[in-house]
């Protein structure tokens, strides 16, 4: 079954925009993390952040995550083309499984 | 270790068939995740280890579907009388407790 749920189903951008994608979840989790797909192919992690962290940083990518409200967002800081991919928010509950959302897809227009 | 490889990285099977996939994953990693992925979708979890001990398995997996994980190294999950729904892809993951999960590239079935 599938936890999360990311907004917008589908978003495009401009090359240099910012792209910010959100997740809600419904029950308790240790960790949320993000993945991005590219069509066709696995999944590669992107970041991972913790049920008692508020906020995380990787080069462009910034995460919030706020369990009060069950939501995290994911922003990607001046696109490129290359970020054109599906991003998926996966919940890590207390068993510790791995649970995730339907995506987000995003197309960077160059 | 180049990470978690996955093989068959395609299957082409006749409706009835049994199938089976295999899964190699980081060889530190105590977890092991089957999912299934269908066009647009995000992945399905499946089942997954810990170590050999299979914790859990969904309750939308048929009695079709059976996964091992013999001494703790690489799974396999066989699909027996596959049917058309049962085309997708599959995908393995591993990971540490409480880390981040490793994909392999998948396995892409289809049920003819």
């Amino acid at each position: 079954s599938q936890q999360g749920e990311e907004d917008p189903q589908a978003l495009s951008i401009q090359e240099g925009e910012n792209a910010t994608m959100n997740c809600s979840y419904k029950t308790s989790i240790n960790n949320l993390q993000w993945y991005r797909q590219n069509s066709g192919r696995g999944l590669v992690h992107l970041i991972l952040i913790r049920s008692n962290e508020r906020e995380k940083h990787s080069g462009r990518l910034r995460v919030t995550l706020d369990t009060s409200k069950k939501s995290s967002s994911l922003l990607i800081t001046a696109s490129r083309a290359a970020d054109t991919a599906s991003y998926f928010c996966a919940t890590a509950e207390e068993a510790n499984n791995l649970f995730f959302g339907t995506g987000t897809r995003l197309t960077v227009i160059p | 270790d180049t990470g978690v490889s996955q093989d068959p990285r395609h299957k082409i099977t006749k409706r009835g068939q049994n199938v089976t996939f295999r899964c190699d994953p980081i060889s530190e990693h105590n977890r092991l995740y089957w999912y299934r992925q269908t066009l647009g979708q995000g992945p399905e979890f499946l089942t997954y280890f810990q170590n050999e001990a299979q914790l859990e398995k969904s309750r939308l997996l048929s009695d079709r579907f059976s996964a091992e994980r013999p001494k703790g190294s690489f799974s396999t999950l066989e699909i027996q009388r596959t049917e058309q729904g049962d085309s997708a892809m599959y995908l393995c993951a591993s990971s540490w407790s409480g880390a981040e999960a490793f994909f392999g590239q998948g396995t892409r079935l289809t049920v003819v």
